[in-house]
């Protein structure tokens, strides 16, 4: 049973670094064809994709925040790291992480996230 | 940046037909994904591919992705299926990816 669990801060200043975590069980960053990704969703508002990593530590990242995002991986921890940098009041929302098996497919490209996470909220307030 | 466009909202009677449209330019070229999310809860894939139903899906749920656009169909809708739907694919790149801006299924 693949579950993933996010973790990190539940208050950012603006102008902070965000880091969050997503610890996973049920599978390994160093198996072919997998991945985790990060979306959030502002309160009441749509879902966002920032970004994924796959096990052969391809990146990709939203074209509009790319230049604030860095998504690492621990293997050995079972672990995704995200940071977001220079946050400001519209990056507060809650944080998904998700798993993505794109082996059936183009590899590493889009596929569906499935499960997600339960997610984390984040505030970004003085 | 590249766009899927949802309408903000449907509203069906219990056992009637809802249809949930996405369009972008890229989906002659790309797959669609579908996800419903329920008040508080996380997303839930509901189609995978276009068309494919992950296991536990009810088959009163399929998916359908023609030209510019993708569908999500409800057959026999239930009281149970309302919540907030979000289809998700990429760019032409396919490295782009993006979420529509999500459609709330009301049930009359």
């Amino acid at each position: 049973q693949i579950t993933l669990r996010e973790s990190g801060p539940t208050l950012v200043k603006p102008t902070q670094t965000l880091t969050l975590t997503c610890s996973f069980s049920g599978f390994s960053l160093m198996t072919s064809g997998v991945g985790v990704g990060w979306i959030r969703q502002p309160p009441g508002k749509a879902l966002e994709w920032l970004g994924v990593i796959f096990w052969n530590d391809d990146k990709r990242y939203s074209t509009s925040l790319k230049n604030r995002l860095t998504i690492t991986k621990d293997t050995s921890k079972n672990r995704v790291v995200l940071k977001m940098t220079n946050v400001g009041p519209a990056d507060t929302g809650t944080y998904y992480c998700a798993y993505r098996d794109c082996t059936n497919g183009f590899c590493p490209g889009l596929s569906w996230f499935d499960p997600w996470g339960q997610g984390t909220l984040v505030t970004v307030s003085s | 940046s590249y766009e899927l466009t949802q309408p903000p909202s449907v509203s069906v009677s219990p056992g009637q037909t809802a249809r949930i449209t996405c369009s972008g330019d890229a989906l002659p070229r790309q797959y669609a994904y579908w996800y419903q999310q329920k008040a508080g809860q996380a997303p839930l894939l509901v189609i995978y591919k276009d068309n494919k139903r992950p296991s536990g899906i009810p088959e009163r749920l399929s998916g359908s992705n023609s030209g510019t656009t993708a569908t999500l169909t409800i057959s026999g809708v239930q009281a149970e299926d309302e919540g907030d739907y979000f289809c998700h694919s990429a760019d032409l790149s396919g490295r782009d990816e993006v979420f529509g801006g999500g459609t709330r299924l009301i049930v009359l």
